[in-house]
């Protein structure tokens, strides 16, 4: 959807090194979300935000931090990149009934 | 525990006949209900949702999907499959009195249609 941006779209990294997600959108919604999908796993919470005064961990938030730079703008830093967090990684944003409308995903590998 | 369960990891139509993708919950109110597809490497795209009312649903692409609350189910159908209907279908539920508008995420089901 070009309503969600993401950026990079792909990336790779070294062990050790910190990364950050990029995740823009011109829906107007208060609601963001981070999650990471792995083969098999399906979708799988890490952060979500209702404002940029309000951050909450999800399922997955160890070795991972977020930022609210404003309503549209919700970025995701791995501090310390492992291979384990090799994995596509989708932003999303939230509408009045709670469907989730996301972004393109970013490829990410640890090597 | 709240859950979604997609009991197949992959579903088989041939071209033109009728699909159906399963889906069960468990949530511990009424629940909003939905389905989303992911072609290959892009993201997930909204195809439809319960919220209320005809338990009948109609989306995107000629899909719908049938709420059944005795059975917790809200499979999701077409009378008649494409070979571009092939790709991982998502089937997630949101516990209405949940502030937090989480949703939670079956595993998801590949689609195979076949020519």
């Amino acid at each position: 959807d070009a309503d969600v941006t993401q950026t990079p779209r792909n990336r790779i990294t070294k062990t050790g090194k910190r990364i950050m997600l990029e995740c823009s959108q011109t829906k107007g919604h208060d609601r963001m979300y981070w999650y990471r999908q792995d083969p098999g796993l399906g979708l799988r919470l890490i952060y979500y935000s209702f404002d940029v005064k309000d951050i909450n961990k999800g399922e997955i938030s160890d070795g991972y931090s977020v930022s609210r730079q404003a309503q549209a703008k919700f970025s995701l830093s791995l501090e310390s990149a492992i291979p384990n967090q090799t994995a596509l990684y989708f932003c999303a944003t939230s509408g009045p009934s709670g469907e989730q409308y996301f972004g393109p995903g970013t490829r990410l590998t640890v090597t | 525990a709240q859950s979604v369960a997609q009991p197949e990891d992959q579903v088989n139509v041939a071209e033109g006949n009728p699909l159906t993708v399963k889906c069960t919950y468990s949530v511990s109110g009424n629940p909003y209900l939905f389905w989303y597809v992911q072609y290959p490497n892009r993201g997930l795209q909204f195809l439809l949702k319960y919220i209320t009312g005809d338990n009948l649903v109609k989306g995107s692409y000629g899909f719908e999907a049938e709420f059944n609350k005795s059975q917790t189910s809200f499979h999701l159908k077409k009378p008649s499959a494409l070979v571009s209907d092939s790709a991982l279908y998502f089937c997630a539920v949101r516990d209405r009195a949940d502030s937090n508008y989480q949703l939670i995420w079956g595993a998801g089901t590949k689609l195979i249609i076949k020519p």
